[in-house]
């Protein structure tokens, strides 16, 4: 069965660090989403892609935080520099096409990210 | 700006039970309405997603129902195991927004 691949599954880095998050949607899924997850909360929504196009960034803090999905498959979350409150879960999802009626978004495993 | 609510925030019931899990959304104009669950440090899987044309989806002994006109959807599961703890979560698809829209989750514990 097709998955949602992310890596690194953890991530520990100190303040101020630069760090990635990597994504492989599911073949053919042309939409992706980066979620980002706090403890005890449901995901919040960063970033949208359709192919290699942002549909919506709104949420994305874009002083420190940036995506690209540069031939329309996979996708990379960048955060430079880290801050305390950035620990969290990042999770990646898909979906084909655009979300309707009928369709559902399929999650990866997520990267768990904790900033010292 | 869609919002979602889930109630009660944690639930704890022994093996066997039947039990109920509320969501609200403030936006009824909604594609889907979807449940996930969320084990402890992992991803989330698709539960049940009902259409909003629909009033309900059955998948084994997990039923979930959906009112878009008082904008509430519940989750019920029969005959709760212990495989069953999980976090619970509702999500709503449209209302303004592309990606979906979650509420904070219902952590379940079934106790043997």
């Amino acid at each position: 069965e097709a998955e949602v691949a992310q890596s690194p599954r953890y991530k520990i880095t100190e303040k101020s660090q630069a760090v990635a998050f990597w994504c492989d949607p599911i073949s053919g899924h042309a939409t992706l989403y980066w979620y980002r997850q706090i403890l005890g909360q449901g995901p919040e929504l960063l970033v949208q892609f359709q192919d290699e196009s942002v549909v919506d960034d709104s949420q994305l803090p874009k002083d420190r935080f940036s995506a690209e999905r540069l031939k329309g498959v996979d996708s990379t979350l960048k955060i430079q520099p880290a801050e305390l409150g950035d620990s969290a879960m990042y999770l990646c999802a898909s979906s084909f096409p655009r979300l309707s009626m009928e369709e559902t978004q399929y999650f990866g495993p997520g990267t768990r990210l904790l900033v010292l | 700006k869609q919002e979602v609510t889930q109630i009660p925030a944690a639930l704890s019931v022994p093996e066997g039970e039947n039990l109920v899990l509320n969501c609200s959304f403030t936006d009824s104009a909604i594609y889907n309405l979807q449940w996930f669950r969320q084990d402890p440090g992992k991803g989330l899987t698709s539960l049940l997603l009902i259409q909003s044309s629909q009033r309900e989806q059955t998948s084994g002994r997990l039923n979930a129902s959906l009112d878009k006109s008082s904008g509430r959807s519940t989750l019920y599961i029969a005959a709760s195991q212990p495989g069953d703890s999980a976090t619970y979560l509702c999500a709503a698809s449209g209302g303004g927004a592309d990606g979906l829209t979650f509420g904070k989750g219902t952590h379940l514990i079934i106790q043997p």
